[in-house]
């Protein structure tokens, strides 16, 4: 069974970079049926999908964040990860890693989550 | 952007009684909709994919319908783990967006 875990820092200072990787067991993240990305959640904001990669590098961001975002794979250690450049208090939210399915032309659904890290930007 | 909202944003449900959420989408978003629970503490969990079709394990008294802008959510007889938050999500344009919300508590 497929299992995505979350790790990295919960806490970031204003105007830094939130790092988080996502280790996956139980599947590949060389796989051609997935795509590999990341969803936050507020309590305010609710629930955004921020990008994801597929195993040859494509990638795909959210046009609000897509000035500051990265999303990288390394499939020879199973890891694909998330940067978040010059954040703010706005930014403190839970995070979680996602697989996407493949949908044709058309995104796919969220399939499984991470168990979620929170994230918060404090000095 | 495709907004997607939910309604009621609250509905409260005696266990074995049937409960029927919305989802609407401010465009056509097809058949590109999936549904997902979320408990206190825990990450969403897939329901419904492609509007009407069951997640892995997802039982049947789960059942998805809609197409376009219009959605439906149905649980047919409440179980105490049924007790939840439920969200939609739109796949058919980027970005993928989510739904508010509806919490699904015990009456």
């Amino acid at each position: 069974q497929l299992h995505l875990q979350e790790s990295g820092p919960g806490l970031v200072k204003p105007s830094g970079t939130l790092s988080l990787t996502c280790t996956v067991s139980g599947g590949s993240t060389g796989s051609s049926s997935y795509y590999w990305g990341w969803v936050r959640q507020t309590p305010g904001k609710g629930l955004e999908w921020i990008g994801d990669i597929y195993y040859r590098g494509t990638t795909y961001y959210s046009p609000s964040l897509r000035s500051r975002v990265a999303i990288s794979v390394d499939t020879s250690k199973n890891q694909f990860s998330l940067t978040l450049s010059s954040v703010t208090t706005a930014d403190t939210s839970i995070y979680y890693c996602v697989r996407r399915s493949v949908n044709g032309r058309r995104g796919g659904w969220f399939d499984p989550w991470g168990q979620g890290t929170l994230v918060t930007v404090s000095s | 952007e495709v907004i997607m909202t939910q309604s009621p944003a609250a509905l409260s449900v005696s266990p074995g009684e049937r409960a029927t959420l919305s989802c609407r989408a401010t465009y056509s978003v097809s058949m590109n909709l999936a549904w997902y629970q979320q408990k206190p503490g825990q990450a969403p969990r897939l329901l419904i994919y492609g509007a009407s079709a069951r997640a892995t394990g997802i039982p049947a008294r789960f059942s998805g319908s809609g197409s376009g802008t219009e959605f439906t959510l149905t649980i047919s007889s409440l179980q105490s783990d049924d007790f939840a938050i439920y969200y939609c999500q739109q796949y058919h344009n980027w970005p993928f967006t989510f739904g508010p919300g509806t919490k699904v508590d015990i009456k």
